[in-house]
């Protein structure tokens, strides 16, 4: 089973900073399998991104998503107020990753 | 578009089963493009995924829980539902279905989850 581990648990930034998320994978996960997530509190997760880098309808294009092989990194240019949230990695076995809290600092 | 609503009792005992539904509206299950899927989420934790159902009845199970979990269509109903027997406090959780598209298996959209606790 391949294992997804997020960096970092935790990322304290300010509205209008970038944010850095990091998922790599035990195992080489093909890039097409590769989807990211945010969930706030009380909702279900929503699609952010999958193939590694193609924005879901609807998602803004501060949202953008890069890597393969056993590293890939889910970007948001800017931070606005909706954007604090919690995010998660996902590979085709339909692991997830524990995902990464993103809090306004 | 396409919407997924679960519904089911909120409230199991232990050792019984929990029964859960998810009615699709917008679309069909019948779709041959898509898998049906449950996933759960324990308070405070991630996400964890049970199985899926193919329109046809095809199923796959998570392996941690294929000895317990049962999930069946009904394409009259446009519906697909969740059996999970024997369960135990660790089974209380935010229970999602969802579609999950073949390109990639990735999951969109989810219905808004329901949750379920296991207590007597």
């Amino acid at each position: 089973e391949i294992v997804l581990t997020q960096s970092p648990g935790t990322l304290s930034l300010s509205p209008g900073e970038r944010a850095t998320l990091s998922c790599r994978a035990s195992q080489s996960v093909s890039s097409s399998y590769l989807a990211w997530y945010q969930q706030k509190p009380g909702q279900a997760p929503r699609l952010l991104i999958y193939g590694a880098s193609s924005r879901a309808t609807g998602i803004p294009d501060r949202f953008s998503g890069s890597g393969s092989g056993t590293d890939f990194t889910l970007t948001i240019s800017r931070l606005e107020p909706e954007d604090f949230a919690v995010y998660y990695c996902q590979q085709s076995g339909r692991t997830f990753g524990q995902g990464t809290k993103v809090e306004i600092k | 578009q396409v919407q997924l609503q679960e519904s089911g009792p909120g409230l199991v005992k232990p050792s019984e089963t929990l029964s859960l539904t998810c009615t699709v509206s917008g679309g069909s299950v019948s779709s041959g493009s898509y898998y049906w899927s449950w996933i759960r989420q324990p308070p405070g934790k991630g996400l964890e995924w049970i199985g899926y159902i193919y329109y046809s009845g095809s199923t796959n199970y998570n392996p941690s829980l294929k000895s317990r979990v049962t999930i069946s269509v009904d394409t009259s109903k446009n519906q697909f539902s969740l059996k999970l027997s024997s369960v135990t406090a660790a089974d209380t959780a935010v229970y999602y279905c969802a579609r999950e598209d073949f390109r990639g298996d990735w999951f969109d959209p989810w219905g808004q989850g329901t949750l379920v606790t296991v207590s007597s």
